[in-house]
């Protein structure tokens, strides 16, 4: 158990829905990132967000979003779902300081489908 | 740009012996490289990392790594498999240069299947 949590572990929804994938870092860290896992594209970093702040972002679509809220849990929104957009969703935090060397620790992932 | 490539994305090795995944990184800094091992519906958990204390990186779960600059090689290997270390395992840089912060940035993945 490495101390993220991700709700829901599954979501299977339609084409042109929005849902909210939820994410609580390890007690302590303030740093967390979003990656998405698919066949096609493998595993991709989405964004970053330090102590409420984004700090990076990578190949997110403009249809998605994500926030971290006081509380350091994190929201990843996406919306207009297209079946492409399928796959497994992770949330992952590392410890203060930002140091690229940090250790990041992988919640188990929310498995979307869109059918 | 960083980038990480794994040579071959299935690697089927018999109980007892050696395993061998290959991981070459393309870097214009000095890299942070990473091994994750992903086992089925799980997240990822972090194996070892390259600091650039040492060339020779010990992991957990009798996994090691040599990081050869020459070779722009980060090699992960293990003298006996186990069953148990069926998964599949990520090579991954830290992408901090120009201003990005340290997300990783992953290779496509090698299945390991480990026959009794």
């Amino acid at each position: 158990d490495s101390g993220v949590t991700q709700t829901p572990k599954h979501l299977i929804t339609a084409t042109g829905q929005r849902v909210t994938l939820r994410c609580s870092p390890r007690s302590g860290d303030l740093s967390v990132y979003w990656y998405q896992q698919s066949l096609d594209q493998g595993l991709q970093f989405l964004i970053q967000y330090y102590n409420g702040e984004e700090r990076a972002k990578g190949n997110i679509l403009e249809r998605f979003s994500a926030q971290q809220f006081p509380d350091l849990h994190s929201e990843l929104n996406l919306s207009s779902l297209e079946l492409g957009d399928s796959a497994l969703y992770f949330c992952a935090s590392s410890p203060p300081g930002g140091d690229p060397l940090d250790t990041q620790y992988f919640g188990p992932g929310t498995r979307l489908t869109v059918l | 740009a960083q980038s990480v490539t794994q040579l071959g994305s299935h690697v089927s090795v018999s109980e007892g012996a050696l395993v061998l995944l290959r991981c070459n990184y393309s870097s214009s800094v000095p890299p942070y490289l990473f091994w994750y091992v992903q086992y089925p519906n799980q997240g990822l958990q972090l194996l070892l990392k390259y600091t650039s204390a040492a060339t020779l990186v010990k992991g957990i779960n009798g996994f090691e790594a040599e990081f050869k600059k020459s070779e722009t090689s980060f090699h992960l290997t293990k003298p006996s498999a186990h069953m148990s270390d069926a998964a599949e395992y990520f090579c991954a840089v830290s992408d901090h240069y120009g201003g990005s912060q340290g997300n990783l940035i992953f290779g496509k993945g090698t299945k390991l299947s480990v026959k009794p």
